[in-house]
């Protein structure tokens, strides 16, 4: 079945440590984002790529980075520069043509905690 | 500035009991509206892309309708099954990916 993929499902920070979430798609997507989502918020986009090895910061980008060397896959890292990084992470994926108006799936998240 | 709000910010409703959620919006030049579900501890799940003022889309005991200001999400008969957060995205007209602007949802409890 086609999907998003999202590892680990939980993952625990202690402090100064950088982490790194997975993400994967088998949809042949083009464009790929990843989004924080904290209790009684929106999601806000972290970073998105719209093609292999190019990528644009979006409205919380500070203490994140960032790879695109494979279409299916989009890895986040957390920094130790983030330093409130506890919420929930959904990496999304949308396809051919033009970025606007396509709907975009969504994996079933990462939650990250501070140890 | 551009936003969406969604209203109300819970709802419970008993088996049977249909009801409207609304995401009101204003953005410079709507380019698609979304209507996603989530539950807990999983990704938002894709249901519906509104387009155009009058647009109505369906899928089972959901309808989404889209006005110039708002778009609603239609539940009929609603079952326990139906119970999510239902959220709602508006792309604005400068089509790129950081001009998806997203409510804070609504949670829908439908109680036996």
């Amino acid at each position: 079945d086609g999907g998003i993929t999202q590892s680990p499902k939980y993952l625990f920070r202690k402090e100064g440590q950088n982490v790194t979430l997975s993400c994967e798609q088998n949809l042949n997507h083009d464009a790929m984002y990843w989004y924080r989502q904290d209790p009684g918020q929106g999601l806000r986009l972290i970073y998105y790529s719209q093609i292999v090895n190019d990528f644009q910061k979006g409205d919380i980008a500070e203490g994140y980075s960032v790879s695109r060397e494979k279409k299916e896959s989009f890895p986040l890292t957390v920094t130790s520069a983030q330093k409130n990084p506890t919420a929930f992470y959904l990496c999304a994926s949308s396809g051919q043509g033009p970025v606007a108006n396509q709907p975009q799936h969504f994996g079933d998240g990462t939650r990250l905690s501070i140890l | 500035e551009d936003q969406v709000t969604q209203s109300p910010e819970a709802l419970r409703l008993q088996e049977g009991e249909s009801s409207s959620l609304n995401c009101s919006y204003t953005v410079s030049g709507l380019r698609g509206l979304f209507w996603y579900r989530q539950d807990p501890g999983k990704g938002p799940e894709f249901l519906f892309t509104l387009y155009s003022a009058g647009e109505e889309k369906e899928k089972e005991r959901l309808k989404a309708t889209l006005t110039k200001k708002e778009s609603f999400l239609h539940i009929t008969a609603p079952k326990p099954e139906d119970s999510a957060t239902y959220l709602c995205a508006v792309q604005a007209s400068s089509g790129g990916a950081n001009n998806l602007f997203f409510g804070t949802g609504t949670r829908l409890t439908v109680i036996p």
